[in-house]
């Protein structure tokens, strides 16, 4: 079963917009891992947040914020006035304590195209 | 310069001709996986290692083989590759539950 669902398969946006990607995320362990990473036109897959389960405060980093809801299994990320940079495919991932941090578990991934 | 080196980059074989991805971590890192990526499919688990001789399976172990006989090594093993194994592969090392760090992928095509 998919533990972390990523229903947009692409955005696309014109630069500047803000964009949103939703994550809703499944799984029974009260102690969890959620990450975020970007695999730009490249290829490399690039970090670029952790937050566990016992820390529900939002982060902005930049013109990346998220926000993380226990109460629906959500961790979002929304990218302010985007640039054509932003465009990338972005997972949204969920490591457990169960499974003693061994496995990482992905969405499909969301492709973001920013155009000028 | 802290790194996840993986070899081949780039491998076209035929079905049934064994083969080795290698891959190798200089950071001391405990924990190591292979994902597989294909379109719509995200990243899944193949294997993972928690530590020197300790495997476990991913999510799409078939048809592959690991051993970690050395913490800084480990190589995926494809002992008789078919057509649905062609694909990008990824090898990841981390500490425990921080972020893993990724190779610079292997893709593979299995004629």
């Amino acid at each position: 079963a998919q533990k972390v669902t990523q229903a947009q398969t692409e955005i696309s946006v014109v630069e500047k917009e803000d964009v949103t990607l939703d994550c809703v995320y499944e799984t029974r362990d009260t102690t969890y891992y959620l990450f975020w990473y970007k695999q730009p036109p490249s290829g490399e897959l690039v970090f670029l947040i952790r937050r566990n389960s016992f820390d529900e405060q939002n982060e902005i980093s930049g013109r990346y914020s998220w926000n993380f809801q226990k109460s629906t299994s959500s961790f979002n990320f929304t990218i302010t006035a985007s640039q054509v940079v932003d465009s990338a495919v972005y997972f949204c991932a969920l490591s457990e304590r169960s499974d003693s941090w061994g496995k990482l578990q992905f969405g499909a991934g969301t492709q973001v195209v920013v155009t000028p | 310069e802290a790194q996840v080196t993986q070899n081949p980059r780039y491998l076209i074989t035929v079905t049934g001709k064994k083969l080795t991805v290698t891959c190798s971590q200089n950071m001391n890192h405990e924990y190591m996986s292979w994902y597989r990526q294909d379109p719509g499919l995200g990243l899944r688990q193949i294997y993972y290692s928690m530590n020197v001789e300790v495997t476990d399976k991913g999510d799409v172990p078939e048809g592959y083989k690991v051993s970690r006989k050395e913490k800084r090594n480990f190589p995926l093993i494809l002992e008789s590759p078919s057509p649905n194994q062609t694909s990008l592969y990824f090898c990841a090392s981390s500490l425990s539950n921080t972020e893993q760090f990724f190779g610079p992928g292997t893709r593979l095509t299995v004629l």
